[in-house]
């Protein structure tokens, strides 16, 4: 079976930090992968997808940026945290070529101070 | 951009009532997907559906996908405290595998 995992759980980093949020996923080949942000107690923000190694398209420009150095593997980064980078960060995967769906890992909790 | 409109934005109701929550959009989707999430956690897929006027059930969750593929409906029958949580809905019909989310119903199930 496939799962999706997620680090950190929590996040507590100051304002101008840089940030390295890892994601990936077992049990299943070329993925779809995708961002997202969500505020608190409502919908989901997609912030970067990928539909293979080393590509990525940007949904909002932002402050992060996205990486997939290995199939499996999805990396959320920053340089330099604003305030407004705050959130619940969430990755997902679904079946290349497949139904729409997506299945979620646990996501990521990011304060910044 | 397709939107896909949930409501209301929020439950609350007492252990046992019925409720029913809405996802409506102009746009027509391939498929659409319902999720359920609890604080802290990602949100875990329901169901998802697929045809016109398809109607799938889930133990005491009965989703219904209307004729038009713009719409859909989740009921909930006699709701227990566990079924507390923030509904998604998400329609699909992009070929990267996209989908569009609804900004989610919160429901509070008080015994």
């Amino acid at each position: 079976s496939q799962t999706i995992h997620q680090w950190p759980a929590t996040l507590v980093q100051p304002v101008g930090s840089p940030l390295s949020l890892e994601c990936t996923v077992e049990g299943t080949s070329n993925p779809n992968l995708y961002w997202y942000r969500q505020a608190a107690g409502r919908g989901l923000q997609l912030l970067f997808y990928s539909v293979g190694i080393g590509q990525i398209s940007s949904e909002v420009p932002q402050n992060l940026s996205a990486s997939r150095p290995q199939d499996r593997q999805f990396i959320l980064s920053s340089k330099k945290l604003l305030l407004s980078d705050s959130g619940f960060y969430l990755c997902a995967w679904s079946i290349a070529g497949g139904p729409n769906r997506q299945y979620f890992g646990p996501g990521t909790r990011l304060t910044v101070t | 951009t397709q939107l896909l409109e949930q409501s209301p934005q929020f439950l609350s109701i007492q252990e046992g009532e019925n409720l029913t929550v809405y996802c409506n959009s102009s746009s027509v989707f391939s498929s659409l997907q319902w999720y359920r999430q609890e604080p802290g956690e990602g949100p875990v897929l329901l169901v998802t559906v697929v045809t016109g006027g398809e109607v799938k059930k889930l133990k005491r969750l009965t989703f219904q996908f209307g004729d038009a593929r713009k719409d859909s409906s989740l009921h909930i029958t006699a709701a227990q405290p566990g079924d507390t949580g923030l509904y998604l809905c998400a329609g699909g019909g992009d070929s990267w595998g996209k989908l569009q989310f609804g900004a989610g119903t919160q429901v509070v199930v008080t015994p």
